[in-house]
């Protein structure tokens, strides 16, 4: 079965420093999506993204974050200078066409990012 | 309360009991989905339930959806070990670009043997 993959598992960054996060969704789904969770605490929303553009972001999504699908199958969040508390797993997900399954959302396994 | 928060927050039963959670939430909601997560793993879908339906099943799980109580709950029969994990409810909002989750707080679930 298809999966959304997520590269890498792990990292480790300096205060200041910019960060990718990579992310691989499932072939034909048309919406992708960034979420993250501070350890403890709930998964949030960050931004979502349709159609080669940016269609809802969460007031966590400041300037400092930026979304990008530079070819058919990559999906990446970048964190241009990384602050303390950006230190969560971060996790992508996508879904289909909205009329087929495309209310169901199917996440990666998370990237773990540690800012010291 | 916030937008989804489950309760317990966290439930200990033995192997085959049944195990049920509970999601209360506060805004219209399309649909209403539950999740799974084990501990520092990514998260599972389980089941989707639509506001227009009040039960949906999935092999050894029930859900039950209430919109006029806007609350939803999680059944688990028959429990494993395996089973132990978080589980979260997450309400849709649709939108014309996508469906933005918004999570509960989770209910820590432990099966002993």
């Amino acid at each position: 079965e298809p999966e959304v993959t997520q590269t890498p598992s792990h990292q480790v960054t300096q205060m200041g420093q910019e960060v990718i996060l990579r992310c691989v969704p499932i072939s034909n789904h048309l919406y992708f999506y960034w979420y993250r969770q501070i350890l403890g605490q709930k998964v949030e929303f960050l931004v979502s993204f349709y159609n080669n553009e940016i269609s809802e972001k969460s007031e966590i999504f400041d300037d400092q974050f930026s979304v990008e699908r530079p070819d058919g199958s990559n999906f990446t969040l970048k964190i241009r200078s990384t602050k303390l508390e950006d230190s969560a797993m971060y996790f992508c997900a996508s879904s289909p066409a909205l009329r087929t399954r495309g209310q169901t959302q199917y996440f990666g396994p998370g990237t773990r990012l540690l800012v010291l | 309360s916030q937008q989804g928060e489950e309760d317990p927050q966290a439930l200990s039963i033995q192997e085959g009991e049944n195990a049920t959670m509970n999601c209360s939430y506060k805004t219209s909601i399309n649909n209403l989905q539950w999740y799974r997560q084990n501990s520092g793993r990514g998260l599972v879908h389980l089941i989707l339930i639509r506001s227009n339906e009040r039960e949906k099943h999935s092999g050894r799980l029930r859900v039950t959806l209430d919109t006029s109580k806007k609350s939803s709950s999680l059944l688990i029969t028959a429990s494993r070990a395996a089973d132990t994990a978080s589980y979260f409810c997450a309400t849709v909002e649709q939108w014309g670009g996508g469906n933005k989750l918004t999570f509960g707080t989770g209910t820590q679930l432990k099966v002993e043997l």
